[in-house]
């Protein structure tokens, strides 16, 4: 049972342009929710995060946007830039449950000249 | 500051061999993780930890232990390596809250 899930394996995208990355989960009980991105090789980055109390969270040219209702969350990057491409994860936890995290299947994101 | 450490960083195991990856991280978090990679999956949690000598089974733990003595140190055992071992492992460390975990660069595991 996927209780988070990306549908999307791949995005292509120009520089320049706004990418927009989304997750699904099933588990409404998931009470904050985590981005990661990953190069080839490297372990996973921590990028952003939001709670469950909050509809939105910026940092830079990243925001990862949460609608509780349809339990779906996205990350815009803008502008996106060649450094981006990258596979991203989104991530679900529970706080209180040991911190543990439930990961979707990634999206590779391709950002091109 | 050296983060979370995994050694090594790639491995052949022939079927029925025994291993320790080995994971330590230099910034006194007490919650430790092992997660596994496979092709076009995302992370599942082997094993975790909340802080010296207490873990805990994650989704997948079968033919897995870990032990946890110190705050720094939380190594993986395989046991009778089989084929469907064969993975990316990602180690990761959180001091607690909800700001992210810092993974380790991962060990490439293959069993032949």
């Amino acid at each position: 049972d996927q209780q988070v899930k990306q549908n999307s394996p791949s995005l292509s995208v120009q520089e320049g342009r706004i990418s927009i990355l989304n997750c699904d989960y099933t588990n409404s009980m998931f009470d904050y929710f985590l981005w990661y991105k990953k190069y080839p090789a490297e372990g996973p980055t921590f990028l952003i995060s939001i709670s469950s109390i909050k509809d939105k969270n910026e940092d830079g040219r990243f925001t990862v946007f949460l609608n509780k209702s349809a339990k779906h969350l996205s990350l815009h990057i803008v502008p996106s830039q060649p450094g981006d491409s990258a596979v991203y994860f989104c991530a679900a936890g529970l706080t209180g449950g040991g911190n543990k995290l439930t990961f979707g299947t990634g999206t590779q994101l391709k950002v091109e000249l | 500051n050296a983060g979370v450490t995994q050694t090594p960083k790639f491995r052949i195991l022939k079927i029925g061999q025994s291993m320790t990856l080995q994971c330590t991280q230099d910034m006194n978090h007490n919650y430790m993780y092992w997660y596994r990679q496979d092709p076009g999956m995302g992370l599942k949690l082997i094993y975790y930890s909340v802080g010296a000598g207490i873990t805990d089974k994650g989704e997948v733990p079968n033919g897995y232990n870990v032990s946890r003595s110190t705050t720094e140190d939380f190594p993986l055992r395989l046991e009778l390596a089989a084929p469907s071992q064969t993975s990316v492992y990602f180690c990761a460390s959180d001091p607690g809250s909800n700001y992210g975990y810092t993974f380790g660069s991962g060990t490439r595991l293959t069993v032949v």
